[in-house]
């Protein structure tokens, strides 16, 4: 079963606004929750991840804001440019784990 | 600059005809994994090597094979290729599992495109 439910599935965005991508979780013993920026015709490329100890974590433009009681974790893009236009995945593992369980991605509009 | 490479970019096969995906690495990574990653959805794990030792996700078919002669290349073969099996093929490193962070992420490769005709 899916282990990361990711939404929206979609989203379009004015420049300057904010994107907001939520995820949720099953396993309480995941410990480790990174986010990855997809292009077109790329592979995904890390771009921000947090672990439970912490609620928010920000880096630039982009916040993760996480819940570790209702499990769940959103990523927030502040100032939404079109070069953020992309897909956007949340993940989620276990710190001496090999396997990211994905969820199953967002891709985001920014129109200028 | 360090990176992981893929070649080709795109590959065409026809149904049934053997074809072999590369990666490269020049990050000198212990891990490198093979991803499916199919139209509008997550990637999907085919199996890994740590240095040597091979692993297999248990939802691999047997179609799916894989070869790592040396640290910095890992194939991919697909013995017999199904309609199914076109998507995008992933090939990912990183330096170790034993401790996420942010140094010690999945690096991804560009991708291979795979048609199959």
């Amino acid at each position: 079963q899916q282990q990361v439910k990711q939404s929206p599935q979609s989203l379009i965005v004015q420049k300057g606004g904010i994107s907001i991508i939520n995820c949720a979780y099953e396993n309480t013993a995941f410990d480790y929750f990174p986010w990855y920026q997809q292009f077109p015709g790329k592979g995904p490329a890390l771009l921000i991840a947090i672990r439970p100890d912490v609620s928010e974590k920000k880096e630039g433009r982009f916040t993760i804001s996480f819940n570790k009681s209702a499990k769940q974790f959103s990523l927030h893009i502040m100032d939404s440019q079109p070069g953020d236009s992309a897909t956007y995945f949340c993940a989620a593992t276990l710190s001496n784990d090999y396997k990211l369980s994905f969820g199953a991605g967002t891709t985001v509009t920014v129109r200028a | 600059d360090a990176m992981v490479i893929q070649n080709p970019r795109y590959q065409v096969t026809q149904f049934g005809k053997p074809v072999t995906l590369s990666c490269s690495q020049t990050l000198n990574h212990n891990v490198m994994y093979w991803y499916q990653q199919k139209s509008s959805q997550a990637p999907k794990l085919l199996f890994h090597y740590y240095d040597k030792d091979f692993n297999n996700e248990a939802d691999t078919p047997d179609n799916f094979q894989s070869r790592r002669p040396n640290t910095s290349f890992c194939f991919l073969d697909i013995r017999s290729p199904g309609l199914g099996d076109a998507a995008m093929y992933l090939c990912a490193t990183s330096q170790s599992f034993r401790s996420w962070d942010r140094y010690n992420e999945q690096f991804f490769g560009p991708g291979t495109r795979l048609t199959v005709l």
